[in-house]
């Protein structure tokens, strides 16, 4: 069974800088497409980071240049790292394989 | 930036009543098509993909059809905990991009 744990949430103050994770379990996070996609409080969704198997990385142009999403094989596990935070960034966080989301997500709030 | 616009914004539906949503995308976008609903608290669970293929698990009351510019996804007979916010989903082209939801609400 396909599992995703994301984790690595919490309250930032602007400028500040935070990293995600999701534990991938039933599968191989190196052998998938692995994304991000976050919902600001009462919002829509926004997809917002994407790594390929070979490594190709995608980014929405509200976090490009701030964020960068990375993987570690060994232990099957999704990053999101977060930079530069802004209050727009405050969202719940949730780690997708290809277009299936199965985790809680984890939240962020980022306010002085 | 392909623009996704469903409708309507709210639904009202009685219990065991079909549901049709629509999902209409400003470009092209195939059959790079999936639909999710959403409850409160939980992420969103994947319904359809590829426009009309259900996503394992899901029960064949839920269907999507449509392809190129305009989609549909059908709920043949609504059941309690089908009463939730429904998403379309583009992945034809970067960046993707959501739809911004219709609330099926009990009538």
């Amino acid at each position: 069974e396909v599992q995703l744990v994301e984790s690595g949430g919490g309250l930032m103050q602007p400028g500040g800088s935070l990293r995600l994770s999701c534990v991938g379990s039933g599968f191989s996070v190196s052998k998938n497409s692995m994304n991000w996609v976050r919902q600001a409080p009462g919002k829509g969704l926004e997809w917002v980071s994407s790594l390929h198997p070979g490594g190709d990385t995608l980014y929405a142009d509200s976090v490009r240049g701030r964020f960068t999403i990375s993987r570690d094989k060994s232990k099957n596990t999704l990053y999101l790292q977060m930079n530069s935070l802004r209050a727009e960034d405050t969202a719940v966080y949730f780690c997708a394989r290809d277009l299936f989301m199965g985790g809680q997500g984890t939240l962020v709030t980022v306010s002085p | 930036e392909i623009v996704m616009t469903q409708s309507p914004a709210t639904l009202s539906v009685s219990p065991g009543e079909r549901a049709t949503l629509s999902c209409r995308a400003s470009q092209n976008v195939s059959d790079d098509l999936a639909w999710y609903h959403q409850t409160p608290g939980r992420a969103p669970r994947l319904l359809i993909y590829g426009a009309s293929t259900r996503a394992t698990g899901v029960p064949p009351r839920f269907s999507g059809s449509g392809s190129g510019t305009d989609f549909t996804l059908t709920v043949s007979s609504l059941q309690s905990e089908d009463f939730a916010v429904y998403f379309c989903l583009h992945y034809n082209d970067w960046p993707y991009t959501f739809g911004q939801g219709t609330k099926v609400e009990i009538k």
